[in-house]
């Protein structure tokens, strides 16, 4: 199967922590986006690349969270100094690039819980 | 801005019989819009979209969902359920109109689709 791949499933921190998680999209998508999703509601965006270049940030992306691509492969999110409120499960999208309505096509998420 | 409106938490249905979870939506130019299932511990898994032409479509596992434009809606529907289509729903949007290089999809809350042997 080649789908959207995450690492790790689950992650228990303490707060204060940092903590990273990486996602590994379909390899000819050149397209990575990121989504938290919290119990009882929808997916909501955090970011978006294309290739390497990070095109859009949400609001709700403090500046606790930073999100790579490096070379336009696999992504990272770290979020620093983990708090309570970022438990959480977070879901790594791809979806080709050669045009807009493509859909995007998710991975399993990391579960994040923060004690 | 976009939104989504799932209005029903929880939708029973008896196995056999049709299904239909529903979906509004509101954008401020047109519309591209998606359906996505997810079963417990799985991440999403697309359905089908809309994106032009016909306002019906057809998707995986025998789903169609129908597009209309005056009533904003997009309402997910199978003629026949089966026991292991429950799952939660959740219907999507993305304004083709919303700024350039925009491709953020808006869920909705998710609808609990439970078919009932």
């Amino acid at each position: 199967d080649t789908g959207v791949s995450q690492d790790p499933r689950h992650k228990i921190t303490k707060r204060g922590q940092n903590v990273t998680f990486r996602c590994d999209p379909i390899s000819e998508h050149n397209r990575l986006y990121w989504y938290r999703q919290t119990l009882g509601q929808g997916p909501e965006f955090l970011t978006y690349f294309q290739n390497e270049a990070q095109l859009e940030k949400s609001r709700l992306l403090s500046d606790r969270f930073s999100a790579e691509r490096p070379k336009g492969s696999f992504s990272t999110l770290e979020i620093q100094r983990t708090e309570q409120g970022d438990s959480a499960m977070y879901l790594c999208a791809s979806s080709r690039s050669d045009g807009p309505s493509y859909e995007q096509y998710f991975g399993p998420g990391t579960r994040l819980t923060v004690t | 801005a976009q939104s989504v409106a799932q209005p029903e938490d929880q939708v029973n249905v008896a196995e056999g019989n049709p299904l239909t979870v529903k979906c509004t939506y509101s954008v401020s130019g047109n519309p591209y819009l998606f359906w996505y299932v997810q079963y417990p511990n799985r991440g999403l898994q697309f359905l089908l979209k809309y994106i032009t032409g016909d306002n019906l479509v057809k998707g995986s596992y025998g789903f169609e969902a129908e597009f209309n434009k005056s009533q904003t809606s997009f309402h997910l529907k199978k003629p026949s359920a089966l026991v292991s289509d429950s799952a939660l729903y959740f219907c999507a949007v993305r304004d083709i109109n919303s700024g350039a290089g925009s491709y953020q999809l808006t869920f909705g809350k998710g609808t609990k689709l439970s078919v009932i042997p």
